[in-house]
């Protein structure tokens, strides 16, 4: 399976800026990655389809000026977390995929944000 | 939005002890997946399910797609100490290529 890397692993910051988070596929040019967002004692919730060189696909109810995607190389996917409010405080985790309906999914280790 | 009916929500168990976990959907999947994801870290992936009845072991694990395409389950044999974590089912909706929906997931202990 894929190797994906995010960094940073955890992050702090207060409330009302804003944190880039880096989603890396290390073994595998990937055409597309979703970010999800999990809190405590939750399940996986998918946020956006991050599509490589196009705009990404956010779910309902996910503000897409909120959370900004960038899919810029086959390789790195990054969501920014604009004007963060202690809310937006969650696990965020990433994956990628080949793109292929059949195709299983291989997550990254997780950001920690916490907002002050 | 959508989440599978994952149960049991918990389980504890002794180790030796086979667990069973099932997954259930009101629609249909193409694919049926098994992750485990420990504290503090991603999900990593157990076993990939692709045709409808198809059962898939990996090591003491072992699961399989029913035949209705609307659940799946996973068992575990023998448990040990280290196969403490959450379970999540996830699937992949027909016709909507790798977006995954997940399972509410089956927290796993085991005692000594």
């Amino acid at each position: 399976g894929a190797v994906v890397s995010q960094h940073p692993s955890w992050v702090i910051c207060k409330s009302g800026t804003s944190v880039k988070i880096e989603c890396r596929s290390l073994d595998f040019q990937a055409t597309t990655m979703f970010w999800y967002r999990q809190f405590p004692k939750q399940s996986l919730m998918l946020m956006a389809t991050s599509n490589e060189g196009s705009k990404a696909t956010y779910e309902q109810g996910v503000e897409k000026d909120k959370f900004l995607i960038n899919h810029a190389s086959l390789t790195l996917s990054t969501l920014t977390v604009t004007s963060a409010h202690p809310e937006d405080s969650s696990f965020y985790i990433c994956s990628v995929g080949s793109g292929r309906s059949d195709s299983a999914q291989y997550f990254g280790p997780g950001t920690r944000l916490t907002v002050l | 939005g959508q989440q599978l009916n994952q149960s049991p929500q918990s389980m504890f168990i002794q180790e030796g002890e086979d667990v069973s976990m099932n997954c259930t959907s009101s629609s249909i999947f193409n694919t049926w997946l098994w992750y485990k994801q420990d504290p503090g870290e991603g999900p990593v992936l157990l076993i990939a399910l692709y045709k409808a009845g198809e059962l898939t072991s990996n090591g003491r694990l072992t699961a399989q797609f029913g035949i209705t395409r609307k659940d799946s389950f996973l068992n575990i044999s023998a448990s040990i100490p280290s196969d403490v974590g959450i379970y999540f089912c996830a699937g992949q909706p027909s016709g909507t290529a790798s977006k995954l929906t997940f399972g509410t997931g089956t927290r796993l202990q085991v005692t000594l």
